[in-house]
Order: structure tokens, then C-alpha cells, then sequence
């Protein structure tokens, strides 16, 4: 089983839309959570952290935590095709960010 | 806050020639550097992890001969890949973790260096 376990999509929405991104991880004991976005040719910037179970909102960002199911999400409300990017959800399986594992990314795209 | 920086972003270099990458956090002082690498349409795969002053450590199959890496400063960290092949062409990332302004759980990531190895 992968540590961190993304689905690789493509996602397609239109815009508008409420783009929902899933992510799984293996390590009950993981305190941080993490959305890097990740545009074509450009590296990761994060977009969201979290560490308690709920939701935390950021503009048209929420991300959502459940420890007890192991399951992190990213919800991009009205969406626009510059959220087109591949989304990287990252779990550290320690406390000072040392162990940080990554999902392989979910491709998103926006259609105008 | 929390920018790290590379230099260059982008290298062309002939094969058997070896090329350094440098990666600085430009506001923050980073307690841990790491090194990645991707290859088109794949996920991040971290090669390596530094502190400061101390020997880097290696991911499996990563060879620390060919990829030498130098964090000599809590701002600097260096990556020289050595005896550069075409396989070597690839996007390699640093990101770094810090501490006094910013979050220590969190990476930051440098724009990347692009090498092409002909």
C-alpha cells in the first residue's frame, strides 16, 4: 500500500464548478497535511496546510481532514481554468517536516 | 516570507561535464534542504536530504558519488551532479524547512533547474 495515495484523474470540471480532490494516507500517526498545486514545467507551491480534523477554508480553497478514515481533500470552489495544475497532497510523517511524503498528483482541468 | 531560490533554472551541458545547482532560502534560515527530481508527467522522487553542516542523506538507489551535495550554510545548499549523462536530463527541485518566521513542518520549494544533458 502507498503512503499517500492520490487518484491520478485527469479531473475534468467545468468552470464554475466545485473541483473535489481526494487523498488517502497509510501512517494513522500523520499530524500534517499539506496541497502543493502544481503547474506544467513549474515546481510545487503550497496552497494549504491542515492539522485538525475539519475543514479549513482559504478563499475558494477548503481543505477537509479525517483522521479517523485517514483522508484528506481539497475543494476549489468556482472554479476557473487557471486552477488547471496538478494537485499534490502531502502527509508528514513526522513533526518537523523531515518525512514529508508526496501523492503522485491529481491532474485538473478547467474547461472555460 | 519562506522564498527559496535556484540557480540556474535552466542548464544545457554536454555529456561528461558536471554541472552544480544552487539552492538558497533567500528569508528564512533552513534547518533541512532536500533534493528532488522529476521526470516529465511523474511524480516528485526526493533523491536526498541535508542539514547543514552534516553529510547528506541518500534515498535507495540514488548514487551519493554522482550526486554530490554540499550544505555549507543554513542558506545554501549545492547539488553537483557529476559525469552528466543524457539519463540525468530532468527536473530537479529543492525545497527546504526552516524555523523562526515561518512554519518548521513545512517545505517550501524552490522554481527548479531544468538540465538537458546532450
Amino acid at each position: 500500500q502507498k503512503e499517500v495515495e492520490q487518484n491520478s484523474g485527469p479531473l475534468s470540471v467545468p468552470e464554475g464548478a466545485i473541483a473535489s480532490l481526494n487523498c488517502t494516507y497509510s501512517d494513522r500517526g500523520s499530524q500534517s497535511f499539506f496541497w502543493y498545486r502544481q503547474y506544467s514545467g513549474k515546481s510545487p507551491e503550497l496552497i494549504m496546510s491542515i492539522y485538525s480534523n475539519g475543514d479549513k477554508e482559504d478563499g475558494r480553497f477548503t481543505a477537509q481532514l479525517n483522521k479517523a478514515s485517514q483522508y484528506v481533500s481539497l475543494l476549489i470552489r468556482d472554479s476557473q481554468p487557471s486552477d488547471s495544475a496538478t494537485y499534490l497532497c502531502a502527509v508528514n510523517m513526522d513533526d518537523v517536516g523531515n518525512d514529508m511524503r508526496f501523492g503522485a498528483g491529481t491532474r485538473l482541468t478547467v474547461k472555460p | 516570507g519562506a522564498v527559496v531560490s535556484q540557480h540556474p533554472s535552466r542548464v544545457i551541458c554536454k555529456s561528461g561535464t558536471s554541472v552544480k545547482i544552487e539552492c538558497r532560502s533567500l528569508d528564512f534560515q533552513a534547518t533541512t534542504m532536500f533534493w528532488y527530481r522529476q521526470f516529465p508527467k511523474k511524480s516528485l522522487m526526493l533523491m536526498a536530504t541535508s542539514n547543514e553542516g552534516s553529510k547528506a542523506t541518500y534515498e535507495q538507489g540514488v548514487e551519493k558519488d554522482k550526486f554530490l551535495i554540499n550544505h555549507a550554510s543554513l542558506t545554501l545548499s549545492t547539488l553537483t551532479v557529476t559525469s552528466a549523462h543524457p539519463e540525468d536530463s530532468s527536473f530537479y527541485i529543492c525545497s527546504a524547512t526552516g524555523f523562526a518566521s515561518i512554519r518548521t513542518d513545512t517545505q517550501y520549494f524552490g522554481p527548479g533547474t531544468r538540465l538537458t544533458v546532450l
